[in-house]
């Protein structure tokens, strides 16, 4: 059973450009969640989604940030017209029922992503 | 809200010293609690967790015991290495935010030969 797989691993994107990010999660979870960490910094959180739907966005940026997780295929997030400050470690993790059922969350390995 | 709070880094300590990185949290209701490492490069991986008062993780030497009275669920290793260099993380979920997990600030551990 693979783990959560994200990609890229690395991204480097110009200023003003749009930078996708994909992350599958493990088979059997309907539950992902994205976070950011900045550099020397802990880990904050952005969008909980389930197939479908999001659950909670409270902590992704109004404007520019959006995520999504198709009936089929990987969840997307995608930053449009990219800053230097989006320049971040980005984890995606996944479950297979809601936190609150005590469930761990497993991460993948990241995309760091570079706006220059 | 639903918090961490952890003790700040950076932790230094010499090989087959005792560790402990303290944290304690503020939640409704009866969180689950966690302990997760992040080594140089990679993502998260859980490492141990806890998810009722008096319940104690524990893996690979490190434990963390469950306080409901001091609200606390405190990382110990009785012998660190050299290879337990790494960012640790405190966290916790509840019913009160089942949409996500909320982490500490994290605690950078240097361990020296």
């Amino acid at each position: 059973n693979a783990g959560v797989m994200q990609n890229p691993r690395h991204l480097v994107r110009r200023r003003g450009q749009e930078a996708r990010l994909r992350c599958s999660p493990m088979k059997g979870h309907s539950h992902v969640y994205w976070y950011r960490q900045l550099p020397e910094e802990g880990l904050k959180f952005m969008v909980y989604l389930q197939k479908e739907n999001i659950i909670d966005e409270s902590g992704m940026p109004k404007e520019r940030f959006s995520a999504e997780f198709p009936k089929e295929g990987p969840s997307i997030l995608r930053i449009q017209q990219v800053v230097r400050g989006d320049s971040a470690a980005y984890f995606c993790a996944s479950s297979p029922n809601t936190p609150g059922d005590v469930t761990e969350a497993f991460f993948g390995q990241g995309t760091r992503l570079t706006v220059v | 809200g639903n918090s961490v709070t952890q003790m700040e880094g950076p932790v230094t300590l010499s090989e087959e010293a005792f560790l402990t990185i303290n944290c304690t949290y503020t939640a409704t209701g009866y969180p689950s609690l966690f302990w997760y490492v992040q080594y140089p490069g990679e993502g998260l991986q859980l490492l141990l967790k806890a998810t009722k008062a008096d319940d104690k993780g524990s893996n690979k030497g490190f434990e963390a015991t469950y306080r409901k009275e001091t609200t606390s669920f405190h990382l110990e290793k009785g012998s660190v290495q050299v290879s337990d260099s790494a960012v640790y993380f405190c966290a916790l979920t509840s019913r009160s935010s089942a949409s996500k997990i909320i982490f500490g600030s994290g605690t950078r551990l240097s361990i020296r030969p």
